[in-house]
């Protein structure tokens, strides 16, 4: 079975300056996908990016960007020029590309605090 | 266009009670997921649809859990004879059913079991 592991509880930045979460996950498969999720107190959880296994590239969506190193089975997450409406729970996710259908293997979480 | 709604958004309710909690999905996604938020911590899987269908049920927690998608679209999860420890958010989720697509997630159903 695939575990995430996010072992920062808690970060906080500065507003406009950068922060790095962490993630790592353990899995025996080849292919498969992983995703940072953002779930604000609303409690809806929003896709901030998503990565490819087979793709070398790091994904990026404007201000976040990924780091993906597939031998040492690390995904963190960095937010650059952060802003206070980064403030969230932020999950890093695990997909299959074999037969689980897609289900979302999740971490623990890290909390984010943006400081003015 | 409208995203997942789930209802009731709270519920409150006695151990041993029966309890139904709807989600609609985004119009035309075919896959549906239900995933159990406890406190503090990250979801976890419960159950998946690809049309009407469960086709992977391995994360019910036992045969208290029940799931149906009777017309490929609104998702009702039941849980009989809830105990204490049902107490959660339960989250589901939809997508177009292609592994590796974002799943569009609802803003959750609270459970309080007292």
């Amino acid at each position: 079975a695939q575990t995430v592991t996010q072992s920062q509880p808690e970060m906080s930045v500065q507003e406009a300056e950068t922060v790095t979460l962490s993630c790592t996950y353990d899995t025996s498969e080849s292919d498969y996908y992983l995703f940072w999720y953002k779930q604000p107190p609303s409690r809806q959880m929003i896709l901030v990016i998503r990565q490819e296994a087979y793709k070398q590239q790091n994904a990026t969506e404007n201000r976040f960007s990924v780091n993906f190193q597939k031998a040492a089975k690390s995904f963190s997450l960095k937010i650059s020029d952060s802003q206070l409406g980064d403030a969230a729970m932020y999950f890093c996710a695990y997909s299959s590309a074999g037969t689980s259908y897609g289900k979302l293997t999740f971490g623990q979480g890290t909390i984010l605090t943006v400081h003015p | 266009g409208a995203g997942v709604s789930q209802t009731p958004s709270n519920k409150v309710t006695e151990k041993g009670k029966y309890v139904e909690l709807r989600c609609d999905p985004i119009s035309g996604h075919t896959a549906l997921y239900w995933y159990r938020q406890s406190l503090g911590q990250g979801p976890e899987f419960l159950i998946y649809f690809q049309g009407t269908g469960a086709a992977d049920d391995s994360g019910l927690p036992n045969d208290r859990f029940f799931a149906v998608r009777p017309e490929g679209s609104v998702s009702t999860l039941k849980i009989q004879r809830t105990e204490r420890g049902d107490s959660a958010v339960y989250l589901c989720a939809s997508s177009s059913g292609l592994v590796g697509n974002e799943q569009f997630f609802g803003p959750g159903t609270r459970l309080t079991v007292l």
